[in-house]
């Protein structure tokens, strides 16, 4: 079973921190990960993909990816009550089973003006 | 360019009866992924199709299947429904071309209710 795990939560930071999202998976050969952003009641709408070592930076937010510790984490800097969802955090799997993203449960961020 | 559409939104069946979604991708997307989401186990992988083949399915019973037409639009079909099938029912496109990241942009989704 390929897994994706999140860091439980819920996670509450002030107006302006930075705000962490972590995300271990399983699968070694995974190949593309994936950052969504799920407001109560929508659907997810995709922030941030990454597929190589190190970090990509998109505004505010910045994707971390590190394949031997099979690690990738979300930073969210300034983070602002509208950055208040749940984080999904996907991971395209290997293997003939490659056209399918696994989603980790999802962490809660709560912004507090 | 429009985004993902689904339809109906809202649908509320009983038990044993069937329902049909309706999904069409974004312009250009020739693959479409289904998702189903509850509360309790999070986003779960249905299946995958592209260009009218289905190239992955997750761990679903046979009552759950799906087609995609040659204009990649795609239904999934529900039979003989049950309490447990009440879920947010997410369809989500993806280009699917070599050389991509495979990202996948999710539709509004379709909240089954069972009664």
């Amino acid at each position: 079973q390929k897994e994706v795990e999140q860091n439980s939560g819920p996670l509450s930071v002030p107006e302006g921190a930075i705000a962490s999202l972590n995300c271990t998976y399983s699968d070694r050969g995974s190949q593309s990960f994936f950052w969504y952003r799920q407001y109560s009641g929508k659907s997810p709408e995709l922030i941030m993909f990454i597929y190589s070592n190190g970090d990509k930076e998109d505004g505010r937010f910045t994707a971390q990816l590190n394949k031997a510790s099979q690690y990738v984490s979300l930073l969210i800097r300034d983070s602002q009550p509208s950055d208040s969802a749940t984080y999904l955090c996907a991971v395209r799997n290997s293997g003939g089973s490659n056209y399918k993203l696994t989603f980790g449960k999802g962490t809660l961020l709560t912004v507090n003006p | 360019k429009a985004g993902v559409t689904q339809t109906p939104r809202y649908l509320i069946k009983t038990r044993g009866q069937q329902v049909t979604l309706s999904c069409s991708p974004i312009s250009g997307h020739r693959s479409v992924s289904w998702y189903q989401q509850t509360p309790g186990q999070g986003l779960q992988f249905l299946f995958e199709y592209f260009s009218e083949t289905q190239r992955n399915k997750g761990n679903f019973p046979g009552r759950f299947s799906g087609r995609q037409f040659s204009n990649s639009r795609s239904e999934m079909n529900v039979s003989t429904l049950e309490l447990g099938d009440s879920a947010l029912y997410l369809c989500a496109s993806s280009l699917s071309a070599s050389g991509s990241s495979y990202e996948q942009y999710f539709g509004p989704g379709t909240r089954l209710t069972v009664t």
